[in-house]
């Protein structure tokens, strides 16, 4: 069974510019999760879904981000515009939604992103 | 928010050694896990806990959950090379259905 897969691997993007992320949770998740790692700040939860509706967006740093799932098999996060402090790697995870699983969150491989 | 103070922040130790890490927190937590960081990838979960006191293995790694709720240990046995990375420790805040990750800590292995 294929993990989480995460496009692009890399960006590389001048500041202004409109930056989305893309994730497809390993199929048969019930949540989705993305987070933003850096040195700084570490790990941090930006926002996560349950039967792709939005549960919490505490974590999103501000109105220039926003993320959506269409469906059970996609969810997108976009910066618009992109400034350089935005620069990162941000992860997506799925989980399921069984007992004690919920916390178990299986991570891809991350998009390193890169804001001139 | 609340944080989690997982200590040390980076150890050093020669192959066979073990290794002892762990996390704390003034806050209760429901769950505990333990992942591992190679570099360039996302972490992937070592070990989950989820009772006060429960004290779980996976291989050469060990980790307990604290009988207090607000603390937790990951222990590695006999290292080898390829326990290099970066060991973040997470959490479930009580009542609280999102994650805390602590700073994680960096382990480096010399053969």
């Amino acid at each position: 069974d294929a993990g989480v897969i995460q496009s692009p691997r890399h960006e590389v993007t001048e500041m202004g510019q409109e930056v989305t992320l893309r994730c497809k949770p390993i199929s048969g998740h019930d949540y989705l999760f993305w987070y933003r790692q850096t040195m700084m700040r570490g790990l941090e939860l930006l926002i996560y879904f349950n039967n792709n509706v939005p549960i919490d967006d505490s974590g999103m740093p501000e109105d220039r981000f926003s993320a959506k799932m269409p469906n059970a098999s996609f969810s997108t996060l976009k910066i618009q515009p992109s400034e350089p402090r935005d620069s990162a790697v941000y992860f997506c995870a799925s989980s399921w939604d069984r007992l004690r699983a919920y916390n178990e969150q299986f991570f891809g491989p991350g998009t390193r992103l890169t804001v001139l | 928010g609340q944080q989690l103070n997982q200590s040390p922040q980076s150890m050093f130790i020669q192959e066979g050694e073990d290794v002892s890490m762990n996390c704390t927190s003034s806050s209760i937590f429901n769950t505990w896990l333990w992942y591992k960081q190679d570099p360039g990838e996302g972490p992937v979960l070592l070990i989950a806990l989820y009772k006060a006191g429960e004290l779980t293995s996976n291989g050469r790694l060990t980790a307990q959950f604290g009988i207090t709720r607000k603390d937790s240990f990951l222990n590695i046995s006999a290292s080898i090379p390829s326990d290099v990375g970066i060991y973040f420790c997470a959490g479930q805040l009580s009542g609280n259905n999102d994650m805390r990750f602590g700073a994680g800590t960096r382990l480096t292995v010399k053969p």
